[in-house]
């Protein structure tokens, strides 16, 4: 079965210093997620992106953060400066049509 | 705001016998989709089931089945037959057809624990 591949499954980090995460969607696939979850907490939303461009934020998603798309088959996150409050499981997911999310087994992210 | 409350932190289920986990949202929006996603401890995000709001059949996938009630707001889900490996989070989500990207709005999870 297909699946989202997401790497590292974990990396530790400096405060301060730049992250980038990543994810392969599955290849047919055309909406690409990034998800959020802080430990214990629920799941957030952070950007949804197509067409190569990004289709919606949230508020969390501020100017510390980017996305792209830079080889067609990669889709990254990049959060600049690295806080505290960073620290969290990190999901990409994709989809084909409105049937529903594949997700990557997610990255975690500790910022120290 | 679009908000999705499920009251029951924790559940705990005898091996075999059947559990209902609740969920309930709140929308202004007559066309939706709504979710269930597994989370073991692996952290993996595995979808369980989904319903269309237009539909009046509850969905079903093997063991697992949903109530949706759209007038009062409400998408439960049923575990018939619990299995040891069925123990994990469980959130419910929520995706309105509007927003065009489809993002999901979760909830904050049930923990189910299945007892030997």
């Amino acid at each position: 079965e297909p699946e989202v591949t997401q790497t590292p499954s974990h990396q530790v980090t400096q405060m301060g210093q730049e992250v980038i995460l990543r994810c392969v969607p599955i290849s047919n696939h055309l909406y690409f997620y990034w998800y959020r979850q802080i430990l214990g907490q629920k799941v957030e939303f952070l950007v949804s992106f197509y067409n190569n461009e990004i289709s919606e934020k949230s508020e969390i998603f501020d100017d510390q953060f980017s996305v792209e798309r830079p080889d067609g088959s990669n889709f990254t996150l990049k959060i600049r400066s690295t806080k505290l409050e960073d620290s969290a499981m990190y999901f990409c997911a994709s989809r084909e049509d409105s049937y529903g999310y594949t997700f990557g087994s997610g990255t975690r992210l500790t910022v120290v | 705001a679009q908000t999705v409350t499920q009251s029951q932190p924790e559940m705990s289920v005898q091996e075999a016998e059947t559990v209902t986990l609740s969920c309930t949202y709140d929308t202004s929006e007559s066309d939706y989709y709504l979710f269930w996603y597994k989370q073991p401890p692996s952290r993996q995000m595995i979808l369980v089931i989904r319903q269309e709001a237009y539909k009046q059949q509850n969905a079903t996938e093997n063991r697992f089945s949903v109530n949706f009630q759209k007038a009062a707001k409400s998408f439960s889900l049923k575990i018939s037959d619990s299995q040891l490996g069925d123990a994990a989070m469980y959130f419910c989500a929520y995706s309105p057809y509007t927003s065009g990207t489809y993002k999901y709005i979760f909830g904050t999870g049930t923990r189910l624990k299945v007892l030997a």
